[in-house]
C-alpha cells in the first residue's frame, strides 16, 4: 500500500520569501513521486516528478523537490514566492513498476502569498 | 494540442437519479483514469483503464458506480441511484507513459 502525508493544510508566505511545502510518503515498493498544482476551478497541473533518476528534481515555475529515501520525504521548495504561486498543491505517489499505475494523493496544502 | 476534456463541466441532479460523466482523453493515450475529489480533499482513485479494459477498479466505492471505455478512447463514468454523498468533482486523466498523467478540468457533480 502507498500513502502520502502533507504536513500543513495551509501555508502563508510573504512575496519573495522561501516556499517550503512538506510531503512524506509510505510505499512498500520503489515509488514515483509527483507534485501537482491546482488553481481555482482548474484541473491539476504537473509541477515536477521523481522517477528514480536524479534525486533533486527541477520543475516548472522555479519549483524543485528533493527525494530523500532515508527520510521518506519529497518536500517542494521555491527560493522566492510570487503572488501567482497562490494555489493548492498536492503531493502524490505511484508504484515504480514501469507500467501505468494509479496515483495516491495527499490532502493538499493551500499556499497563500501575501505582499 | 488538445488536452483532456470532460463534459459536462457542472451537473446538478436529484437524489436517486442516474448520471453519466464523459471524458475525452488526449489522442493516443492508452491509459485513462477516473478520480473523485471531495471538498477540501485530495483526489481519490476510482478506476483505471488500459485500452478498453478496466485494469484496476479497486477504488469504485460500491456497485452504483460503473465506467466503460468501449473503443479505448472516450470513457463514461456512470452513477446509479445518486446519493448526496456522491457530490464531488470527478476528475479524468490520461497517460501515454508510466510516469505522467494529464488531468482534465473535472465535472462538478451536485446531488440535491
Amino acid at each position: 500500500a502507498q500513502s502520502v502525508t502533507q504536513l500543513g493544510s495551509h501555508v502563508s508566505v510573504s512575496e519573495g520569501a522561501l516556499v517550503l511545502l512538506r510531503c512524506n510518503y509510505s510505499s512498500s515498493v520503489p515509488p514515483y513521486l509527483f507534485w501537482y498544482v491546482q488553481y481555482p476551478n482548474q484541473g491539476l497541473q504537473l509541477l515536477l516528478k521523481y522517477t528514480s533518476a536524479a534525486t533533486l528534481v527541477k520543475g516548472i515555475n522555479g519549483f524543485e523537490a528533493e527525494f530523500k529515501k532515508s527520510e521518506t520525504s519529497f518536500h517542494l521548495t521555491k527560493p522566492s514566492a510570487h503572488m501567482s504561486d497562490a494555489a493548492e498543491y498536492f503531493c502524490a505517489v505511484s508504484r515504480n513498476t514501469g507500467t501505468a499505475s494509479k496515483l495516491t494523493f495527499g490532502t493538499g496544502t493551500r499556499l497563500q502569498v501575501t505582499l | 494540442g488538445a488536452g483532456v476534456s470532460q463534459t459536462p463541466s457542472n451537473k446538478v441532479t436529484e437524489k436517486g437519479k442516474y448520471v453519466e460523466l464523459r471524458c475525452d482523453p488526449i489522442s493516443g493515450h492508452t491509459a485513462l483514469y477516473w478520480y473523485r475529489q471531495s471538498l477540501g480533499q485530495g483526489p481519490e482513485f476510482l478506476i483505471y483503464f488500459q485500452g478498453t479494459g478496466a485494469a484496476d477498479d479497486s477504488g469504485l466505492p460500491n456497485d452504483r458506480f460503473f465506467a466503460v471505455r468501449p473503443e479505448g478512447s472516450v470513457s463514461t463514468l456512470k452513477i446509479q441511484r445518486t446519493e448526496r454523498g456522491d457530490s464531488a468533482v470527478y476528475l479524468c486523466a490520461s497517460s501515454a507513459s508510466a510516469n505522467e498523467q494529464f488531468f482534465g478540468p473535472g465535472t462538478r457533480l451536485t446531488v440535491l
